[in-house]
């Protein structure tokens, strides 16, 4: 899939840094939430995900981080690559009236040299 | 051949077309879903199936036809679109429904002319 909007917010970092993605969620009973990424001409792909009786969960270069009381969720990519360059975006799965995922509209990461 | 493979990748119809989307998951799952991206918006569940059958329609107008005839195929037929049905459509799978680590394929471009 190609970029989600022409519009999307866009983060730019050098290369070796770390990367901060931020998104707010929309429903304070959400229990379940995911980071995809969204490279030009494909898919979403699953990077991670944290319930929400958790605060913090860490995978590979990746960390996710919950904060409740403000409804945000932020994505940190530690020593960011070229390869990283990608639409990020968030989805929440809200139990009722029935357990849908809700999406994001993503934020666009550029990784410069 | 592994995961999800839509075909086609890139589509172009007119408003009295018929055309179909095809997607096929070589994973094993048991639920297959459809998702609209749509620029500057999030994206859209539009259907899902689970073991064959059809568990939610997402309000999405009856100019979309979905057929699932087994757990590894699903179709989605277009007849009479608008130009506002322009968009990116996805297909995705899960071990189950309820399961939102979701494999996407790399979806088909449509344009409605």
């Amino acid at each position: 899939g190609e970029s989600v909007g022409l519009h999307l917010p866009t983060l730019s970092v050098q290369e070796g840094d770390n990367s901060i993605i931020n998104c707010a969620y929309s429903n304070s009973a959400s229990d379940y939430f995911i980071w995809y990424k969204q490279e030009s001409g494909k898919g979403p792909q699953f990077i991670i995900d944290i319930r929400s009786n958790m605060d913090k969960r860490q995978g590979q270069r990746v960390t996710v981080l919950l904060n409740k009381t403000v409804k945000h969720l932020s994505l940190q990519i530690a020593a960011t690559q070229p390869g990283d360059s990608a639409v990020y975006f968030c989805a929440e799965n809200t139990p009722f009236p029935t357990d849908k995922l809700i999406f994001g509209t993503g934020t666009r990461l550029q990784v410069f040299p | 051949e592994t995961g999800v493979t839509q075909t086609p990748r890139h589509l172009v119809m007119g408003m009295t077309n018929k055309k179909s989307l095809k997607c096929e998951q070589h994973l094993g799952h048991n639920a297959m879903y459809w998702y609209k991206q749509s620029a500057k918006k999030p994206l859209e569940l539009m259907f899902v199936y689970n073991f064959k059958e059809q568990t939610e329609n997402n309000s999405v107008p009856s100019r979309f036809s979905p057929e699932c005839p087994n757990s590894s195929h699903l179709f989605l037929h277009l007849h009479t679109l608008q130009p506002e049905d322009s968009a990116l459509y996805l297909c995705a799978s899960s071990q189950e429904s309820r399961e939102y680590e979701q494999y996407f394929g790399p979806g088909t471009r449509l344009t409605v002319t």
